[in-house]
């Protein structure tokens, strides 16, 4: 089945900085690949998603990179704040199928 | 107001006992799920179910049995606790099953077993 390489399990960058997350996957079917954000204590909201057939999105100070040769995707975070702090989970999935989410990423934002 | 309400939030069990988590979303959404969050393992997806149907059950275990009364129910029981079971339990739901839909969370059931 798929596996989810999430790289980074911590990061800590100041405000304002950009941060950027990586992860992995390794089936090449899978097709979608979601963020999602965990406050301490709270529960996962999605932030933002990109489907295979494009390779950036953006949503406000928030993209999503997508290399399908690599078989990589990545989030970016502009002009950090301290609220963007959390936990990121990436995930992949192919259509119709569950999905696969990554082991997450703590972002520290230092103001 | 929360859209998924999951109960109870945080419980204390004894080994080889048996619980309940109870799931209702709120969304009109056709699909629910049960993930689980563990210190040792990453958000693992544990069943989903669409239209009321099974569609996808990754437990190896059959302590764990989804059940659903309701299409905005999926509650999960679990027998023979054990220390292992600890961990939070998440409930979502999406608008239809499958990958590519949006997952909504529920707030988590955070089970401890002793």
């Amino acid at each position: 089945g798929e596996k989810v390489e999430q790289h980074e399990s911590t990061l800590s960058v100041r405000e304002g900085d950009s941060a950027v997350i990586n992860c992995t996957y390794t089936d090449t079917a899978s097709s979608y690949f979601p963020w999602y954000k965990q406050e301490a204590g709270k529960s996962l909201h999605f932030v933002i998603d990109i489907r295979s057939n494009v390779d950036r999105k953006q949503s406000q100070r928030l993209i999503v990179l997508l290399d399908k040769k690599a078989k990589r995707f990545s989030l970016h975070i502009t002009a950090t704040q301290p609220e963007d702090s959390a936990i990121y989970f990436c995930a992949a999935s192919k259509l119709g199928y569950k999905l696969t989410f990554g082991t997450g990423t703590s972002l520290l934002v230092d103001p | 107001d929360p859209k998924i309400i999951q109960k109870p939030k945080y419980l204390v069990a004894v080994t080889g006992s048996e619980k309940i988590l109870i799931c209702e979303q709120y969304l009109g959404h056709n699909a629910m799920y049960w993930y689980r969050q563990s210190a040792k393992k990453p958000l693992e997806f544990m069943f989903s179910y669409s239209y009321q149907k099974l569609m996808d059950n990754q437990t190896a275990s059959s302590r764990f049995q989804p059940q659903s009364s309701k299409k905005n129910h999926l509650d999960l029981q679990i027998t023979a606790l054990k220390p292992d079971d600890s961990a939070t339990y998440f409930c979502a739901s999406s608008q239809e099953g499958g990958g590519g839909n949006t997952l909504y969370f529920g707030e988590g059931s955070r089970l401890i077993v002793v």
